[in-house]
């Protein structure tokens, strides 16, 4: 399945910590998306990686992606009360279909 | 203004009942999408539809069916209801020769089967 599954499913961390999300998928891609959820809300787009990228910046934000072992991460820093949501990577194939997995609900307490 | 629009908020309807969901983008996309979210929070891509092709996820139930009026509507049709029809659904739009490859998507129809 080309799902992408993350890990933890559940995070909770103080505000000014660092919190790191990983996501494992099975085959190759095109690339992989970073999205985030807030509680009853759309999904917000939040970074792409290419295939032969290693890693990405974006503010606080930092993601790799190592196709060898068919994983990725994603680095907030500096974490904040506000970034409290669901986090979801979603491996994207030539069609630019996406596949999600549960995501990893993160809560960052003041 | 509103890139990717979806009505209704909610649904509620009985077992059995027809029902369509409306999906609007107004950012000139030319791939619109439905996903599925389930109560485990998994996102499940039904639908992949551009004006030349519709791409179907084949574990869809045949009840589920778009339709595209134009370019920036792509609609959900649901017959014959089932209780494990309830969900959130999210209709998403991106434009496929953009670099990045982005979806926008909406805010989400809750759906409840009684």
């Amino acid at each position: 399945s080309q799902q992408g599954e993350e890990d933890p499913q559940a995070l909770s961390i103080q505000e000014g910590e660092n919190a790191t999300m990983n996501c494992s998928y099975k085959t190759s891609i095109n690339n992989l998306q970073w999205y985030r959820q807030n509680s009853g809300r759309g999904l917000v787009h939040l970074i792409l990686i290419r295939s032969n990228e290693r890693e990405k910046h974006s503010g606080r934000l930092r993601v790799t992606l190592d196709t060898s072992k068919k994983s990725s991460s994603l680095l907030i820093t500096a974490s904040r009360a506000a970034d409290t949501a669901s986090y979801f990577c979603a491996p994207c194939n030539a069609g630019n279909m996406l596949t999600f997995g549960g995501g990893t609900r993160l809560m960052v307490k003041p | 203004d509103t890139a990717v629009s979806q009505t209704p908020k909610y649904l509620v309807t009985q077992m059995g009942n027809d029902k369509s969901i409306k999906c609007e983008q107004n950012l000139g996309h030319d791939t619109m999408y439905w996903y599925k979210q389930d109560s485990k929070k998994f996102l499940k891509i039904m639908f992949s539809y551009n004006n030349k092709e519709l791409i179907i996820n084949e574990t869809v139930p045949n009840r589920f069916s778009p339709k595209s009026p134009d370019k920036a509507h792509l609609n959900l049709h649901i017959n014959s209801l089932e209780l494990g029809d309830s969900a959130v659904y999210f209709c998403a739009s991106s434009q496929v020769r953009d670099p990045y490859d982005t979806q926008y998507f909406g805010p989400g129809t809750r759906l409840t089967v009684l």
